[in-house]
């Protein structure tokens, strides 16, 4: 089943404890993406790749980190995380480019709540 | 740059009325992509449409229809005798060439919820 996991997908911490979210496509994916929702702001682009080794900043990348060391995984790095970064988090996934039938596909959402 | 618009943060309505959502974007690219997602009480994203800027024509799927109109830069979301399971945040979404053409741009969302 083609699909994009994430993990963990629920997550209390404290405040400058490092930590890692997941994410794992299975479908040959170049293209992966991280976003935040808060309410009242929708998603927000955190960081986005576009192929292995090739990482780019969104539009809200502070406080985070990314590697694209293989083209399936796509982790999202928080080495000191804030209370700011409570948020409800995706991963997203896709073919490069505008083409008619590359839709993007999106993880199951990591809810991360720092203290 | 993009830009995306809800101006309904939160809407109600009885079941089996018809609700619109509305949705106003700004662009500079010509080709660009609109795209509508909704997100259940269960929180995962569900991709419900995608149109490309060249194509203007109305599209209806049962009881969703999209209304796109370039001149007035809308992209807006009728459904149609609204059911209980149709409550949920809706989110448009843009995309387009000059930003990379898979990077998604929200609106903020419209949260509807069908009252039985």
């Amino acid at each position: 089943e083609a699909q994009v996991t994430q993990n963990p997908r629920y997550l209390i911490t404290v405040t400058g404890k490092k930590l890692t979210v997941t994410c794992s496509q299975n479908m040959n994916h170049e293209y992966m993406s991280w976003y935040r929702q808060d309410p009242g702001l929708g998603l927000r682009q955190i960081y986005y790749s576009m192929n292995v080794e090739v990482t780019d900043k969104g539009d809200v990348p502070e406080g985070y980190k990314v590697s694209r060391k293989e083209k399936r995984n796509f982790p999202l790095i928080l080495e000191s995380p804030s209370p700011n970064q409570t948020s409800l988090y995706f991963c997203a996934s896709s073919f490069v480019g505008l083409g008619p039938y590359n839709e993007q596909f999106f993880g199951p959402g990591t809810r991360l709540t720092v203290l | 740059a993009q830009k995306v618009t809800q101006a309904q943060t939160e809407i109600s309505v009885v079941e089996k009325e018809d609700v619109t959502l509305d949705c106003v974007y700004e662009t500079r690219d010509t080709t660009y992509y609109l795209f509508w997602y909704k997100q259940p009480p269960s929180g995962e994203l569900v991709f419900l449409i995608r149109r490309n800027s060249f194509d203007e024509q109305n599209e209806i799927s049962g009881r969703y229809s999209w209304n796109f109109q370039k001149s007035t830069s809308s992209f807006n979301f009728t459904i149609t005798a609204s059911q209980v399971v149709d409550s949920a945040v809706y989110f448009c979404a843009l995309s387009g060439a000059l930003t990379g053409a898979n990077n998604l741009f929200f609106g903020t969302g419209t949260r509807l919820t069908v009252i039985p």
